[in-house]
């Protein structure tokens, strides 16, 4: 099946810094999506890309829908103490195939 | 989280025993979808419904695993002579249509003795 290969792994970081996290795939994907999970609870959806290229806004968060359509990333501005959980990226191969297929997370650790 | 209902957070239960997760869907969304994750690891599929129908369930074991969306009510999934590896937390998501973004519940974590 398909795998996302999300990268790092995890973070450490000092309030403040930028933070720059990618996922990469092997198959073709139509829809990317964002999702942040703190401990204990669900994926929360960030922001969600459906076109090659598209560049997307949430706040300080920002993403990308790369031109190959096999990877994505996920920038955050000026990172902030809430900022701190579980990173994951989902996608989506065609449209008429419902399931996510989810990356393997970015653990984002602040500094204090 | 995001209005999808998940019950119960957390549920105990002993090898060889039944174990029933529910999950109401946001309000006005009709597509509900099962994901289990480990520790560590991301979610993944198990099973997409649409009322009364399972539309995709390449996810889900073809034994002891079930789920279903009656007309009225939570979906369920359902598992049968639980066993120390079906220990996970299950996440259930709705969307409003198929092509449109999935919101998750807060799981329910099950534990096997």
């Amino acid at each position: 099946g398909q795998q996302l290969n999300q990268s790092p792994q995890s973070m450490f970081i000092q309030e403040g810094e930028d933070v720059s996290m990618n996922c990469t795939s092997s198959s073709i994907f139509n829809t990317w999506l964002w999702y942040k999970q703190d401990p204990g609870e669900g994926p929360v959806l960030l922001i969600a890309l459906y076109k090659a290229g598209e560049l997307t806004s949430n706040g300080r968060l920002t993403a990308q829908f790369g031109i190959t359509r096999k990877d994505s990333f996920l920038n955050i501005s000026a990172s902030i103490p809430s900022d701190v959980g579980i990173y994951f990226c989902a996608g989506r191969t065609s449209f008429g195939n419902e399931k996510l297929t989810f990356g393997t997370g970015t653990r984002l650790t602040i500094i204090p | 989280n995001a209005g999808v209902m998940q019950n119960p957070r957390h549920l105990v239960r002993r090898r060889g025993q039944e174990a029933r997760l529910r999950c109401s869907p946001m309000k006005g969304h009709s597509h509900v979808y099962w994901y289990r994750q480990l520790p560590e690891e991301g979610l993944k599929f198990m099973v997409y419904l649409q009322k009364e129908n399972i539309i995709d369930e390449s996810g889900m074991p073809k034994e002891r695993f079930s789920a279903e969306f009656p007309k009225e009510g939570p979906s369920i999934l359902r598992i049968q002579q639980v066993v120390r590896g079906d220990s996970a937390a299950y996440f259930c998501a709705s969307s409003s249509d198929r092509d449109q973004p999935q919101h998750f519940g807060d799981g329910t974590r099950l534990s096997i003795l």
